[in-house]
Formats: C-alpha cells, structure tokens, sequence
C-alpha cells in the first residue's frame, strides 16, 4: 500500500530535549516536504526537499533541520525544542513537482 | 493580507445543497492545490490545478489564472463531506503556501 509513515504519532517531550520524528514514504517519491499546523495559523511549511541530499527552506525553518540521506527518509530533528514548537507536523511527498502530495498521518508534539 | 485567502470560513449545509468554497491569492504560482482535512486530522490531496477545471465524483475544481482565483464545488453534498477544505498554492518547486481552510459542516 502506497503509504507516507511518521512516527511517533504523539510525542511529549521536555524543553532542550533533542528528538526527531520520522518520516518514510514508499513510493519512490522524488519530493518530500515538513509542515506544521497551528490553530488561527493554518498549515506552514518548515523544510522540502527535491531529491536526495538536496534540502530547502520552507516559511519557518527556524528551530528546524532535516536532513535527505535517502530517498525514502526525511527525519525532522528539533535540537532544542521549545514550547512554541509545540505542533501538529504533517511529512508529505509527491512524485514530481507541482504533482499532488501524498501526507503521513501526523505527529503532535507537546514541549512543556 | 494573507497571500491566500479562503471563503467562507465556516459553512453548514444541508444535505443535498451544492456547495463552493472560494480561494483568491495574490501572488504569481505555479499551480495550486485543493486539500482535504479529515475531523481525525488526516490530509487528502484533492486537486491541482494549473488552468481550468477538475472534476473527481462530485467534486469540481475551477481556477481563473487571470483572476487569481479558484473554486471547489461539491454537488449533492453529503454529510460525510463535513471537513476542513484548505487550498495552497504552490511558488516554484515545492513551496506551498495554504489558506486558512473552510470548516465544511453537511447536516443530514
């Protein structure tokens, strides 16, 4: 089944405490991309990626990095999370540019 | 200003009713995509469009390049339609940049 994965899927965390959030897909996509939804803010993009070990920044990047070793992987890494980057994170991937994208389930973090 | 603008806000319905959800934006794009966002949060991509129309069931999407604006219509709505509509636009390569979404109520 054609499927964009994150895990974890709930993740409350402390504040300076690294982590990272998965994200896999399986559909040989080229494109994949991390955003973040915040209520009375709506769905922003942090970071995308074209291809493999090429990466960009999205409209809030700060706080962020990620990193494309593979195809199929693009983990979000919060150094040094704080309280304003508690979220709902949704990974995504499309096949080609401007092509529809494919969104894993949803990670909702909790930095207190 | 908000480069993308959706209206309205929040819609209920009656089952049956055809419904539209506008989008305008204000800047050039490449193409722009219509979303679905389940009451579990799920996100479904259901359009995108560079000119014209879409059609998929009984959901239509229109975009006016000239007017920077774009329509999603759904005919004989049904209450399982009831969910959150976002529209994005993309700005070369893969930057996206959403609405604030249309909360869709459809009441049986």
């Amino acid at each position: 089944e054609a499927q964009v994965t994150q895990n974890p899927r709930y993740l409350i965390t402390v504040t300076g405490k690294k982590l990272t959030v998965t994200c896999s897909q399986n559909m040989n996509h080229e494109y994949m991309s991390w955003y973040r939804q915040d209520p009375g803010l709506g769905l922003r993009q942090i970071y995308y990626s074209m291809n493999v070990e090429v990466t960009d920044k999205g409209d809030v990047p700060e706080g962020y990095k990620v990193s494309r070793k593979e195809k199929r992987n693009f983990p979000l890494i919060l150094e040094s999370p704080s309280p304003n980057q508690t979220s709902l994170y949704f990974c995504a991937s499309s096949l080609e540019q401007g092509k529809g994208q494919y969104f894993g389930p949803g990670t909702r973090l909790t930095v207190t | 200003k908000n480069e993308v603008e959706q209206s309205p806000q929040n819609l209920t319905a009656q089952e049956g009713e055809f419904i539209t959800i506008n989008c305008s934006y204000s800047v050039g794009i490449s193409a722009l995509h219509w979303l679905q966002q389940h009451p579990g949060g799920g996100i479904v991509s259901l359009f995108m469009l560079s000119s014209g129309k879409k059609k998929h069931g009984r959901l239509i999407a229109t975009i006016n390049i000239q007017e920077k604006h774009s329509s999603l219509h759904i005919t004989a709505s049904h209450p399982r339609d009831s969910a959150v509509y976002i529209c994005a636009v993309s700005r070369g390569a893969q930057k996206l940049v959403f609405g604030q979404g249309t909360r869709l109520t459809i009441n049986p």
